[in-house]
């Protein structure tokens, strides 16, 4: 069964703090790795992708991966109360599906008080 | 204006109508995808499509059926549709699932089934 879970939420940090939100995965011959943003009432939008074990930074933003844990976060330094969404997990299954298969958690609730 | 679109928007039908939702991007991408969002059982891949004629089964295709006859289009076919399908549907595209590149969705398609 491929399984990508995250916490559900919500979380809240206050403006300026550094929100952290976690996930696994279950299927080990994943090769890649997205967050997404999702406003509510709105579509998803990508903010980061990460293929490598280690860290990638995109201005506010940096995603970590870890293969051997099985687990990708992302850290929001300097939150804003504009990153007050749902912040989706999704990770492509290898073993079991071709590589377009998509596996999307359940996301995570982000609440940044001003 | 790069896009996504889904069409219709919002549809309120009956058990065992015959319904299908388009969905047309213009970036000439590759990779596109069906999904349906449900609360507390978050996005779930219903078929995608590696291109032209490439079609492969998601995590929830029961009851649903796809054709990619050209790039740019690809509909999601309800041919007896049930109360259970009714959830919110998205669209989305991408030049492929490696390297950076975002997957755009749609609007989403709001489905009721009476």
């Amino acid at each position: 069964q491929k399984e990508v879970e995250q916490n559900s939420g919500p979380l809240s940090v206050p403006e300026g703090a550094i929100a952290s939100l976690n996930c696994t995965y279950s299927d080990r011959g994943s090769q890649s790795f997205f967050w997404y943003r999702q406003y509510s009432g709105k579509s998803p939008e990508l903010i980061m992708s990460i293929y490598s074990n280690g860290d990638k930074e995109d201005g506010r933003f940096t995603a970590q991966l870890n293969k051997a844990s099985q687990y990708v976060s992302l850290l929001i330094r300097d939150s804003q109360p504009s990153d007050s969404a749902t912040y989706l997990c999704a990770v492509n299954a290898f073993y079991g599906g071709s590589q377009g298969n998509l596996i999307f958690g359940k996301g995570t609730k982000l609440s940044v008080k001003p | 204006e790069a896009q996504v679109t889904q069409n219709p928007r919002y549809l309120i039908t009956v058990t065992g109508k015959k319904l299908t939702v388009t969905c047309s991007q213009n970036m000439n991408h590759e990779y596109m995808s069906w999904y349906r969002q449900d609360p507390g059982l978050g996005l779930r891949q219903i078929y995608y499509s590696m291109n032209v004629e490439v079609t492969d089964k998601g995590d929830v295709p029961e009851g649903y059926k796809v054709s990619r006859k050209e790039k740019r289009n690809f509909p999601l076919i309800l041919e007896s549709p049930s109360p259970n399908q009714t959830s919110l549907y998205f669209c989305a595209s991408s030049f492929n699932l490696m390297g950076n590149q975002p997957q755009h969705f749609g609007d989403g398609t709001r489905l009721s089934i009476l």
